[in-house]
């Protein structure tokens, strides 16, 4: 079975703080995503990645940024948390088009 | 512009009667669809799909139906169980039109069964 693992479940942070959101799949795929999802508003696509250093801007980059720098693992930065940004964070692997998600993060900004 | 519409926000249904989560999209470039299952507090996960070359994809109690020309699907459950009480999300992908397995993902539909 695929895994996907993220590094926490929920997490607090105070605003203007830098966040990191860690995420690993063990399953060799090439393709990996991160999405909020927000009630009313389904999965947006922040950003996702078809390679190790690749990564390319989703529907709503703005306020974040990424790491790839191995294959099973794909970083999710918030360079300075707002309270916007609270919400549930989605990270996703796929090698070819069912995508594999992870169990998410719920973060809150303060 | 949404791509991928689910018009319902929520539908409840009695326990053992037929769910159907319906589906709607304007790209004409989708050629794979897939529906999502999410329970709150986790991550979603995939349930059935279905190529656009089909008009029908079975597995058990879940059945897809693709109308190509009405772009239009929907999600049968039958028969529906309380433990089928979730949020849907239906998704679409163009996979020769450069979006590199890219999902396109409608807003979800809340499905309630009671017992």
């Amino acid at each position: 079975d695929v895994k996907v693992t993220q590094s926490s479940r929920y997490l607090v942070k105070r605003t203007g703080e830098k966040v990191f959101l860690e995420c690993v799949q063990d399953m060799d795929h090439e393709n990996m995503f991160w999405y909020r999802q927000d009630p009313g508003l389904g999965l947006r696509l922040i950003y996702f990645s078809y390679d190790v250093k690749m990564k390319e801007k989703g529907d709503i980059p703005e306020g974040y940024s990424v790491s790839r720098e191995k294959k099973e693992r794909f970083s999710l930065i918030l360079e300075s948390a707002s309270t916007n940004q609270t919400s549930m964070y989605l990270c996703a692997s796929s090698g070819n088009y069912e995508q594999y998600f992870g169990p998410g993060t719920r973060l809150t900004v303060t | 512009d949404q791509q991928v519409k689910q018009n319902s926000p929520s539908l409840s249904v009695q326990e053992g009667r037929i769910s159907i989560l319906n589906c709607d999209y304007t790209n004409s470039m989708f050629d794979y669809f897939l529906w999502y299952k999410k329970y709150p507090a986790e991550g979603p996960t995939f349930l059935i799909s279905i190529s656009s070359i089909k008009d029908k994809n079975e597995d058990g109690r879940f059945t897809v139906f693709l109308n190509k020309s009405a772009k239009h699907l929907s999600l049968h459950i039958v028969p529906s169980q309380p433990g089928d009480s979730a949020v849907y999300f239906c998704a679409a992908s163009a996979r020769y039109g450069g979006s590199q397995g890219n999902l396109i993902f409608g807003k979800g539909t809340k499905l309630s069964v009671k017992p």
